[in-house]
């Protein structure tokens, strides 16, 4: 049982480059998430997904776009990455039925845009 | 919209006791705690329900105070493990969880 599983692990981008990071969950849930990690500022949401075909904003989705056309991925695009989005960045899921339930994070995605 | 979390960082030695608060300035319906050590993910510790719930995970428990939209984490006899950073997550009626800065706990032998 993998998890929720994060690709790549390591990327570094130049300003104006355009990339797809990866997430992947096999427990069949329908609560996915992704958040940017940043010293001092915790977690900040950036997109999620309460099922296949549903997206929402958070608190931070200036430069992102998701989607989720199945329930096991939901890919995070940067469309031209500035040296704001350099961030470590994590996928999370969930069960759904509410969001209380315990919340899966991928082992995170560190981004670097030069 | 972020709930605030104090201290924002705490030291202590094997064996003594803390406590992490969390609070909000507008209604709660649930508060969910994670830990996360250096360069890992965060790990779900509970999640509390309005209703001023307490639960317990080993030796570390926590309570939710719907009236004052707190929460509070309580590490009793912390051992070098419990060394981390500490983050509250509030939702607030939709379908967010938004987190706090977090609270950096490091233990000393």
């Amino acid at each position: 049982n993998a998890g929720v599983t994060q690709t790549p692990k390591f990327q570094v981008l130049k300003t104006g480059q355009s990339m797809t990071l990866q997430c992947a969950q096999d427990m069949n849930h329908e609560y996915m998430s992704w958040y940017r990690q940043d010293p001092g500022m915790g977690l900040r949401l950036i997109h999620y997904s309460v099922g296949a075909g549903i997206t929402d904003q958070g608190e931070v989705p200036n430069g992102y776009n998701v989607s989720r056309s199945t329930t096991e991925d939901f890919p995070l695009r940067l469309l031209s990455a500035a040296p704001s989005q350099t961030s470590v960045y994590f996928c999370a899921s969930s069960l759904g039925g509410g969001m209380n339930t315990e919340a899966f994070f991928g082992q995170g995605t560190r981004l670097t845009v030069v | 919209q972020q709930p605030v979390q104090s201290p924002q960082a705490v030291i202590l030695r094997e064996g003594e006791d803390a406590v992490i608060n969390c609070s909000s300035s507008k209604a709660l319906y649930s508060v969910h705690w994670y830990r996360q050590k250096h360069g890992e993910a965060p790990v779900f510790l509970m999640i509390l329900l309005k209703g001023g719930e307490q639960k317990g995970h080993d030796k570390i428990s926590a309570s939710f105070n719907e009236k004052k939209q707190q929460s509070s984490l309580y590490l009793t006899a912390s051992q070098l493990s419990y060394s981390g950073t500490y983050f509250c997550g509030t939702r607030m009626g939709d379908d967010k969880i938004i987190f706090g800065k977090g609270t950096r706990l490091h233990i000393l032998p």
